[in-house]
């Protein structure tokens, strides 16, 4: 069975560092995009970036590039989400789900329970 | 960047009743590359539909897709108590990857 777990809550102050995981079990982890997806409280889905474990190849939505910092580490199977200085706007619930292809179809197929994270003073 | 508008934003229906999803695209899509997804309070969203037409493992056929160019749809043909959430449509043609807005069908 393939499974996203992802890492529990988070409550930071502004400023602030974070680093959030994603572990898959159940595929070959090395040869799947995993995506990030951000979910403002009672608003919609929003893209964040991809990558593919097997060689660490990203790609950010302009909205987030250099505001977070998307990685991989195979020998767990898990990718990473990351900020460096957070602010009060980065609240939000934060998916990761397996990017997969069937023929010249593509779809996220598996997502992670989410992580919520609070930045608050 | 493709932009996916999705109408209407609420749809108030009555169980048994035909829901109809409207997703439309800024520019024409591959239909290999639009998906549809479901999503309740409180839980991640659940891929629904692929590729435009083809349902996801496990999904009744009661959920149809359809479409092709700039205007994709989803069905539902008779709805079911556990399908009244939140429904969105991606695009997988070109990056950035695009969200529409999202429909919620709510029970009237």
């Amino acid at each position: 069975e393939v499974q996203l777990v992802q890492s529990g809550a988070e409550v930071r102050n502004p400023g602030e560092s974070l680093k959030i995981s994603c572990q898959g079990s159940g595929y070959s982890f090395t040869n799947n995009w995993i995506g990030w997806v951000r979910q403002v409280p009672g608003q919609g889905l929003e893209w964040m970036g991809i990558i593919y474990p097997g060689d660490s190849d990203t790609r950010y939505s302009p909205s987030f590039q250099g505001q977070v910092t998307i990685s991989v580490d195979k020998t767990f199977s898990t990718a990473y989400l990351q900020w460096t200085n957070l602010e009060a706007s980065d609240t939000a619930m934060y998916y990761c789900a397996r990017h997969r292809g069937v023929g010249a179809a593509y779809f996220f197929d598996s997502w992670g329970q989410g992580t919520l994270v609070t930045v608050s003073s | 960047e493709i932009v996916l508008t999705q109408s209407p934003g609420t749809l108030s229906l009555s169980p048994g009743e035909r829901a109809t999803l409207s997703c439309r695209a800024s520019q024409s899509l591959s239909s290999s590359h639009l998906s549809w997804y479901q999503q309740k309070p409180g839980q991640a969203p659940r891929l629904l539909v692929y590729g435009t037409s083809s349902r996801a493992t496990g999904i009744p056929d009661r959920f149809r897709g359809g479409g092709a160019g700039t205007d994709f749809t989803l069905t539902i043909r008779s709805l079911e108590p556990e399908d009244f959430a939140v429904y969105y449509c991606q695009q997988h043609d070109s990056l950035p990857l695009t969200f529409g807005g999202g429909t919620k069908v709510e029970i009237k």
